[in-house]
């Protein structure tokens, strides 16, 4: 069945510098990749999401790139600060409206 | 997102009992979902709808029933055939159509003893 693994599953960077999470898909056909921000106790919330037509995305100090012959997806965030201490998941939507979420990446900032 | 209610907050099982959890939409959507959360894991599907009338199973399916007889409802009941239900269940809805977002709701903490 469809498969989205994500790494790494915890990640400590120093505030301001740069973090980096990386997944993969297995469906082929999946064509639209979300990326949520999940703080605790809170419900997950869409921070960027990229289309298979588009290699990358950009948000201000949040970016995603696709690399769809690899089947892999990745989220970058520069300028890390302490409010982006969270957790975040990839998700690739696969056949229909199937939507199959990563393990998870929690990201911590260092001061 | 006040879009998607989900009630209660926390919920207290017995074993062995049925319990179905809320999901409530006002946000015209066609497509609801349901995922399970365990501590240190990601979301894993459980079933979901793309229309009124019409559901699918996820990943996670057995043990869990759902129905789709509204398109603002979508309620799940977590069975006693399921074997480790105690978890934190997250109901979404998405438009339907193209490459539209999730959007969650607050969750509901099942704890079954």
């Amino acid at each position: 069945g469809e498969n989205v693994e994500q790494h790494p599953s915890t990640l400590s960077v120093q505030e301001g510098d740069s973090a980096v999470i990386k997944c993969t898909y297995s469906d082929s056909a999946s064509n639209y990749f979300p990326w949520y921000k999940q703080e605790l106790g809170k419900r997950p919330q869409l921070i960027i999401d990229i289309r298979s037509n588009v290699g990358e995305k950009k948000d201000q100090r949040i970016a995603v790139t696709l690399n769809k012959t690899a089947k892999h997806f990745s989220l970058h965030i520069t300028e890390t600060q302490p409010e982006d201490s969270a957790v975040y998941f990839c998700a690739a939507r696969s056949s229909a409206s199937k939507i199959i979420f990563g393990s998870g990446t929690r990201l911590s900032i260092r001061p | 997102d006040g879009g998607i209610t989900q009630s209660p907050k926390y919920l207290f099982r017995k074993e062995g009992q049925n319990v179905t959890l809320s999901c409530e939409q006002n946000l015209n959507h066609d497509a609801m979902y349901w995922y399970r959360q365990d501590p240190g894991q990601g979301l894993r599907l459980i079933y979901y709808s793309q229309i009124v009338n019409d559901f699918q199973k996820g990943d996670i399916a057995e043990g869990y029933s759902v129905s789709r007889e509204k398109k603002e409802s979508f309620p799940l009941t977590v069975t006693s055939a399921q074997k480790n239900p105690t978890a934190f269940y997250l109901c979404a809805s998405r438009r339907g159509q193209g490459e539209s977002p999730l959007h969650f709701g607050n969750g509901t903490r099942l704890t079954v003893t």
